[in-house]
């Protein structure tokens, strides 16, 4: 079976404009994360969402936002690109929505630059 | 979710058992222990995970004292490629929304 999928691997963009990411998650999974992990650091948590609902949010600004398919798959959308917001942006996924007793699979990231 | 303390950076020979520790002296009795790793430009992968008792799997073993404030991750034949960054995490149960708060976490170095 597939593992957690994300499109692209790779994106460059200039400040004040808009990215969509995209992530498959593995089959069979309802519940889709995104993290946000700044070179040196550990990731940070951004938005998490089940069955299609939004269901936590980490401390980040209204530019950020994320939707989930009926497929489960999901996009996570930044407005306004910021020099800050170069980082790789992680998917995981996981069967249920509460990791109590429960792993998160990682994909392997979308590396944003912004110039 | 309790705080963790992890040393910065660790060093171990190939072949040889590796083992990263980790504080959380302030858990709570709902709250379990888990351990990821991440490796050079990848996701983050997960080893292991525990309550109160030990856990093994095919990755490593999980040692949580009994007083539940410290733990050890173990691994018994390090190679190469587990040279990787080492994250020991709590999470409440029933409450981590798909949450994972990432500390600085532990860089593990395996010398051949």
């Amino acid at each position: 079976d597939a593992g957690v999928t994300q499109s692209p691997t790779h994106l460059i963009k200039t400040r004040g404009q808009q990215v969509t990411l995209r992530c498959s998650p593995i089959s069979g999974h309802k519940s889709v994360s995104w993290y946000q992990q700044v070179l040196g650091q550990g990731p940070q948590f951004i938005f998490q969402y089940y069955e299609k609902e939004e269901r936590g949010r980490g401390n980040f600004p209204d530019r950020f936002s994320a939707r989930q398919f009926p497929n489960y798959s999901s996009e996570l959308n930044v407005n306004a690109l910021l020099l800050g917001d170069s980082a790789l942006y992680l998917c995981a996924s996981s069967y249920g929505q509460l990791l109590t007793n429960e792993k998160l699979f990682f994909g392997s990231g979308t590396q944003l630059s912004v110039l | 979710d309790a705080k963790t303390t992890q040393p910065p950076s660790m060093d171990c020979a190939e072949g040889r058992a590796a083992n990263l520790p980790c504080n959380h002296s302030t858990i709570s009795g709902n709250e379990y222990v888990y351990w990821y790793r991440q490796i050079h430009s990848q996701g983050p992968q997960y080893i292991i995970h525990g309550l109160k008792n030990n856990e093994t799997n095919e990755m490593a073993s999980l040692i949580i004292t009994e007083d539940r404030k410290s733990s050890t991750l173990i691994l018994p034949h390090a190679t190469l490629r587990d040279t990787a960054v080492y994250y020991c995490i709590v999470i409440k149960g029933g409450t981590s929304y798909g949450k994972l708060t990432f500390g600085q976490g532990t860089i593990l170095t395996v010398h051949p």
